[in-house]
């Protein structure tokens, strides 16, 4: 079974330009998340779907960020204008979501993004 | 967001020893509670999960949740280089589908 895949792997641009991140959760999964990691603050939710809907937005940093899931097989975070402090390691995850306690993410290989 | 509280590290163990982890948390009505490993440069891939109080055990690895004391621990047995990474305590709310993952302890087992 193919896993959660996530791209580009990297990427690097400048600031002030427009990033958008993909991801392509596990087929049959009906959650998706969105992660940030860095070394300072560790892994933290931006956002996450139920069924394409979003659930909680809550950790979306600010206007910047939007996030998007036009279908069951596809996401997209989006970073306008990006900056330099948005350097960090993105990565998506998906669960099915069936027996809620025992359900476990399962995350895509991450996206570096590097803001100059 | 809730908070989830680990050691950082790093732990150092020799090998054969036993690592022991530690994790509290801060939302009592957290329900379900995930153990993620991370190898640098790589995602968090699970290495088990616990909901009821006491042990859980899965090969080598074994879970202990205290929902009293919002304490879970993850010890593994027989450690090996191969071990050495970063483990990431996860709880899962009453009702919520998504994790709130504490910033990991570091683990380095030596030969």
């Amino acid at each position: 079974d193919a896993g959660v895949i996530q791209s580009p792997r990297h990427e690097v641009t400048e600031m002030g330009q427009e990033v958008t991140l993909r991801c392509k959760p596990i087929s049959g999964h009906n959650s998706l998340f969105w992660y940030r990691q860095t070394m300072m603050r560790g892994l933290e939710l931006l956002i996450y779907f139920n069924n394409n809907v979003p659930i909680d937005d809550s950790g979306m940093p600010e206007d910047r960020f939007s996030a998007k899931m036009p279908n069951a097989s596809f996401s997209t975070l989006k970073i306008q204008p990006s900056e330099p402090r948005d350097s960090a390691v993105y990565f998506c995850a998906s669960s099915d979501g069936q027996g809620v306690y025992n359900s476990p993410l399962h995350f895509g290989n991450g996206t570096r993004l590097t803001v100059t | 967001q809730k908070e989830v509280e680990q050691n950082s590290g790093p732990l150092s163990v020799p090998e054969g020893a036993i690592a022991s982890l530690n994790c509290t948390y801060s939302d009592r009505g957290s329900q379900s509670f995930f153990w993620y490993r991370q190898y640098s440069g790589k995602s968090p891939e699970l290495i088990m999960f616990i909901y009821s109080n006491g042990d859980k055990e899965d090969g080598r690895f074994t879970a202990q949740l205290n929902k009293a004391s919002q304490y879970v621990s993850l010890l593994i047995r027989d450690s090996q280089p191969s071990d050495s990474a970063t483990y990431l305590c996860a709880p899962r709310g009453a009702g919520a589908n998504n994790l709130f993952f504490g910033t990991g302890t570091r683990l380095t087992v030596i030969p």
